[in-house]
């Protein structure tokens, strides 16, 4: 079946600009989480949503970043204001409800802030 | 605090030899622990899990991970290794709460595999 989709793959912006970044999850996981990594290094929680409940923003670096997940499918990350810090790949994964369940992740979108 | 280490950044092995990529982790209660693969420009995959029952796990590509409670440790393991098994490799560990976000990923060993 399908896997979790991200788009775009890359995107490279002016500090400054405001960026999207879409991730459609694998059908009926109910959990989606955002990793932010930088190169070549481990992964930064971001945020976690989980059904209907409150997504768990604990992760989120500033206030200049958010993300929404609309009909308990697909998310949307926004960064405002880009930094060239904000510079990384963002992954995002989806997985069942539950401790015991592995995620699945998509191939990333990779931003440039210039 | 829970927590999970890769103590090495850098594993290199020659092929056909025998492949171990380490992990230790300290969380209370069970612990849930897994190993993920990333290769070049791509996101992460499952490779294998422990969750209860026999502590030697088998999974995707021919790895396998032992589940040492009183080491504390969850090392990946392959008996001859491949070139194409060079990648990055994580080790994560969750606790056993319903529903709950507490998951944190090793920082990542980075495996070389020589011809």
């Amino acid at each position: 079946g399908a896997g979790v989709s991200q788009s775009p793959s890359n995107k490279v912006t002016e500090k400054g600009k405001d960026v999207e970044l879409r991730c459609d999850p694998i059908s009926g996981h109910t959990a989606l989480y955002w990793y932010r990594q930088s190169l070549g290094q481990g992964l930064e929680f971001l945020i976690y949503f989980q059904g209907n409940s409150a997504p768990d923003k604990s992760g989120l670096p500033s206030d200049r970043f958010s993300a929404e997940r609309t009909g308990g499918s697909v998310s949307t990350l926004t960064i405002q204001r880009t930094q060239q810090e904000d510079s990384a790949v963002y992954l995002c994964a989806s997985s069942l409800a539950g401790p015991t369940y592995e995620q699945y992740f998509g191939p990333g979108t990779r931003l440039t802030v210039t | 605090a829970q927590s999970v280490a890769q103590p090495e950044d850098q594993v290199n092995v020659a092929e056909g030899n025998p492949l171990t990529v380490k992990c230790t982790y300290s969380v209370s209660g069970n612990p849930y622990l897994f190993w993920y693969v990333q290769y070049p420009n791509r996101g992460l995959q499952f490779l294998l899990k422990y969750i209860t029952g026999d502590n030697l796990v088998k999974g995707s590509y021919g790895f396998e991970a032992e589940f040492n409670k009183s080491q504390t440790s969850f090392h990946l393991k392959k008996p001859s290794a491949l070139v194409s098994d060079s990648a990055l490799y994580f080790c994560a560990v969750r606790w056993g709460l319903y529903n709950n976000n507490d998951m944190r990923f090793g920082a990542g060993t980075r495996l070389t595999v020589k011809p």
